[in-house]
């Protein structure tokens, strides 16, 4: 079962316009969600985070909104730019499960020039 | 230099054989972890260890086991690897915060097993 899902492998998107990544999840219990990016032949690396005691956190570029009662969050990047082209990952994870993050599946963003 | 270190990059195996991934870190964290990653799936958490003398199993620890040798180092083993184990392994650090804990991974293993 999965808790944490991204349903849409791929997103492609044009240069300068905004990209929004999508993320779903079923357990209402999750304290803390993030969003980790990934080039090829590297590690995941930390994007941005958001508690679940709020509905907005912005880092330049980057946004992510969290809608508890529809158990979804999304990641807006504005504008799109060439190296934001990259596999992204939703996770989340609950305080007393020892944070064990908990991933999605990912999604490919393709910046077209 | 890399904050977290995964040798080897690469390897190619056969079944039955015993293979040990190895992480270090100089980041001086105490948490250690590894996942694998299997195309169309997230990560999922084999074993993690919150210091030396702490070993937790994961999601899917059946067929691996770990030893962390010291606060820098944590390496995996597959006792007896077997085909369903190809992969791409990754290890990660964190040091707990206020209610944050922000990992942060290795460049990764890509295994196969024939």
């Amino acid at each position: 079962d999965q808790q944490v899902k991204q349903n849409s492998p791929s997103l492609s998107v044009q240069e300068g316009r905004i990209s929004i990544l999508n993320c779903d999840y079923t357990n209402s219990m999750f304290d803390y969600f993030l969003w980790y990016k990934k080039y090829p032949a590297e590690g995941p690396t930390f994007l941005i985070s958001i508690s679940s005691i709020k509905d907005k956190n912005e880092d330049g570029r980057f946004t992510v909104f969290l809608n508890k009662s529809a158990k979804h969050l999304s990641l807006h990047i504005v504008p799109s730019q060439p190296g934001d082209s990259a596999v992204y990952f939703c996770a989340a994870y609950r305080m007393d499960s020892n944070y064990q993050l908990i991933w999605g599946a990912g999604t490919k963003l393709i910046i077209k020039p | 230099d890399a904050d977290v270190t995964q040798t080897p990059r690469n390897r190619i195996t056969k079944t039955g054989k015993r293979i040990m991934l190895e992480c270090s870190q100089t980041k001086g964290h105490d948490r250690m972890y590894w996942y694998r990653q299997d195309p169309g799936l997230g990560l999922r958490l084999i074993y993690y260890s919150f210091d030396v003398k702490d070993i937790n199993k994961g999601e899917i620890s059946d067929g691996y086991s770990v030893s962390r040798q010291a606060q820098a180092k944590f390496s995996l083993s597959l006792e007896s690897a077997i085909p369903n184990q190809t992969a791409l392994y990754f290890c990660a650090t964190s040091v707990a915060g206020l209610n944050t804990d922000t990992q942060y991974f290795g460049p990764g293993t890509r295994l196969t097993v024939l």
